[in-house]
Parts: structure tokens; C-alpha cells; sequence
């Protein structure tokens, strides 16, 4: 079954440091990658995804995320952060295995990222 | 930038009553989908719609739940009857011809749902 993990209900940093927000993910087939910011009261932003490739890939805002197949994580990080990217964060998969899918995506239960002045 | 729109933004029902959540998906995307995100909990798929018909739908989408896209444009979510455990933040997403496989989905707001 496909499914999501994000460890970390909340990650803490300083601005200018960078940041980190984990995800690990299970699916049968290869997985297609995204993460999505969710600022209040917004509705779901995307930020980048994997599909195939290099296995750095770059997104909005100055974020990054790295795949890595042995450990079937993809986390996002970003060198310094900023105070304006405290939000929801929500990684998701797809597993290309299952035509059928359409879109449908499975999530995490989101990291919230606080970045203190 | 093009994006999703739905409405209303909020909207607070009786146990047991009709509610219909409308979206304005992208208007070149092919491919649209609901989801749900009861609060504090994972964002949930609850239906894909693609041609006309739907295309996928997760066992949270029962007989309660129906979909339509009426005039070409809107695409709508209807809860017959709305039981308290619908109380969420229900979003629509919309997606181009990638959408099926490698391209990413397009989420509006988000239309929340309180049954009292």
C-alpha cells in the first residue's frame, strides 16, 4: 500500500539557518514525488516534485529536495531560512505503478516549520 | 496565474442536510479531484473525475457523496446527507494532461465544512 511518513510533527529553526523537514514514503511501483506548503488559511501550494532524473531536484522559494531510493526518503531542505516560511508543509506520493490512479495522491500528516527571527 | 476557486469559503450545515461545495477548476486542465483534510489529520483523496465521469474514488467517497461538472466550468461536490464526521476542510484540485502521471495537482483554498 502507498503510503507517507513524516516524522516530525514540528521543526524549529532559526532564520538563516538551514532547514530540513523529513519524508519517507512506501509505494509497489517507483514513486512520482511532491511536497506542498499550506500557509493559513491558503489552500495547498506546490513546491517541487520527483519524477525521474537527478536525484537533487529545486523548487519555488529557494527549496531543494533529495530522493534517495535505498532509504525511500525524500526530504526537503532549504540553506537559510527565512521567517516568511513558516507554514504547513505536506509531502506526498504517486505511485507510477498504478495507471489507474489519475492524480491521486497520498499525503503526510504535514510538518509545521516555524522560523524565528 | 490561473488557479482553482471554490466556494464557499465556509459554510456551516445541519446534520443531515444537502451540501454542494463549487469549484472553478483551471480552465485547460483535464483532470479533477477532491480531497479532504479533517483537522489535524492527513489530506485525504476522495475522488478523481476525468471525460465526464469518475475516474477514481477512495472508500471514504460512499453513496452519500456524488460529483458533477454541470456546465463545462464548475465542478461540484455534493453531501446528500451530511453526518458530523464531514466536519472538514474539503479542497478541489485540478490538473492538465500530465496530471495522470508525472504533472503536480492545483489546489484551491478550500471550502470548510462545519455540521452541527
Amino acid at each position: 500500500a502507498q503510503s507517507v511518513a513524516q516524522p516530525e510533527d514540528q521543526v524549529n529553526v532559526a532564520e538563516g539557518n538551514p532547514l530540513t523537514v523529513k519524508c519517507t514514503y512506501s509505494v509497489s511501483g517507483n514513486p512520482y514525488l511532491f511536497w506542498y506548503v499550506q500557509y493559513p488559511n491558503r489552500g495547498l501550494q506546490f513546491l517541487l516534485k520527483y519524477i525521474t532524473g537527478d536525484n537533487l531536484v529545486k523548487g519555488s522559494y529557494g527549496f531543494e529536495a533529495e530522493f534517495n531510493k535505498s532509504q525511500t526518503s525524500f526530504h526537503l531542505k532549504k540553506p537559510s531560512a527565512l521567517v516568511s516560511d513558516s507554514a504547513l508543509y505536506f509531502c506526498a506520493v504517486r505511485d507510477s505503478g498504478r495507471g489507474s490512479t489519475l492524480g491521486r495522491l497520498y499525503f503526510g500528516r504535514g510538518t509545521q516549520l516555524t522560523v524565528w527571527p | 496565474e490561473p488557479e482553482v476557486t471554490q466556494t464557499p469559503s465556509h459554510q456551516v450545515t445541519q446534520m443531515g442536510q444537502e451540501v454542494i461545495l463549487r469549484c472553478v477548476p483551471i480552465s485547460n486542465h483535464l483532470y479533477f479531484y477532491w480531497y479532504r483534510q479533517i483537522l489535524g489529520q492527513k489530506v485525504e483523496f476522495l475522488v478523481s473525475f476525468y471525460n465526464n465521469e469518475i475516474s477514481e474514488k477512495s472508500e471514504i467517497f460512499d453513496d452519500q457523496f456524488s460529483v458533477e461538472r454541470p456546465d463545462g466550468s464548475n465542478f461540484t461536490l455534493k453531501i446528500r446527507s451530511t453526518k458530523l464526521e464531514d466536519s472538514a476542510m474539503y479542497f478541489c484540485a485540478s490538473s492538465d494532461a500530465a496530471g495522470g502521471g508525472t504533472g503536480e495537482l492545483f489546489f484551491g483554498e478550500g471550502s470548510r465544512l462545519t455540521v452541527l
